[in-house]
């Protein structure tokens, strides 16, 4: 199985910095023959079920503010949100999708400082 | 609007049966793969079982495998996960979640609200 560790557990940052949380993977997730990343970040609020926020590492969903921003390949990720707003109080997951069982990261708390 | 409803869950006795199900709307469910998700109470997610289209492949986590049964009634535009020989760990709000690999993204895309499960006597 793949193990998915994200970097901090938690997480404050004041309003209009940024916040930047790390998650690795035991093994690589990029798959050659497309050359893509199976990951993907989730951001969950309190009460709500988790919504997709990033997907194949760095393509932003649709609707999501531009402000998240995914990189990384291989092993190592990153989300960035360049300017923390109110409404981003949560937890965030990583996920791998590149083979089963897909794995989440054990999830990040952003607070605001 | 897409949508995804689960409905089904309640408590149990551990030993005992439950099946949960997920009413897709506003979207055709035959065209997408499916998965359940878990996540026990003020813990992370796990992802529990997923579907192809058609139904012609499974996969289940480890910690399920061989007590719940995921399948699909497209006619009915219905997920569900029968979960058998249910104990206390079992005990969490379960999601249904769309695989998005037909949108050409292939992560979760589209979530329930999710249905709590809690076994205990």
């Amino acid at each position: 199985d793949i193990v998915m560790t994200q970097s901090p557990d938690s997480l404050a940052v004041s309003l209009g910095e940024r916040a930047t949380i790390n998650c690795k993977s035991s093994q690589s997730v990029l798959y050659s023959s497309d050359n893509k990343n199976y990951l993907a970040w989730y951001q969950q609020k309190p009460g709500q079920p988790p919504k997709l926020l990033i997907y194949w590492a760095s393509t932003r969903e649709s609707g999501v503010p531009d402000r998240f921003s995914g990189s990384g390949s291989g092993t190592d990720f990153t989300l960035t949100i360049s300017s923390l707003q109110v409404e981003d109080v949560a937890v965030y997951y990583c996920q791998q999708y590149y083979s089963t069982p897909y794995t989440f990261g054990q999830g990040t708390k952003l607070e605001i400082k | 609007e897409v949508q995804l409803v689960e409905s089904g869950g309640g408590l149990v006795q551990p030993g005992g049966s439950l099946r949960l199900s997920c009413a897709a709307s506003g979207f055709t469910l035959s065209n997408y793969e499916m998965n359940w998700v878990r996540q026990a109470p003020g813990k992370g997610l796990e992802w529990v079982s997923y579907i192809s289209t058609s139904g012609g492949k499974i996969y289940s986590a480890d910690s399920v495998k061989g007590r719940f049964t995921i399948s699909r009634d497209d006619a009915k535009n219905s997920l569900y996960l029968q979960m058998n020989s249910l104990r206390a760990e079992d005990t969490a709000v379960y999601y249904c979640a769309r695989d998005g690999y037909s949108s050409g993204l292939d992560a979760f895309d589209i979530w329930g609200q999710g249905t709590m499960v809690t076994v205990s006597s």
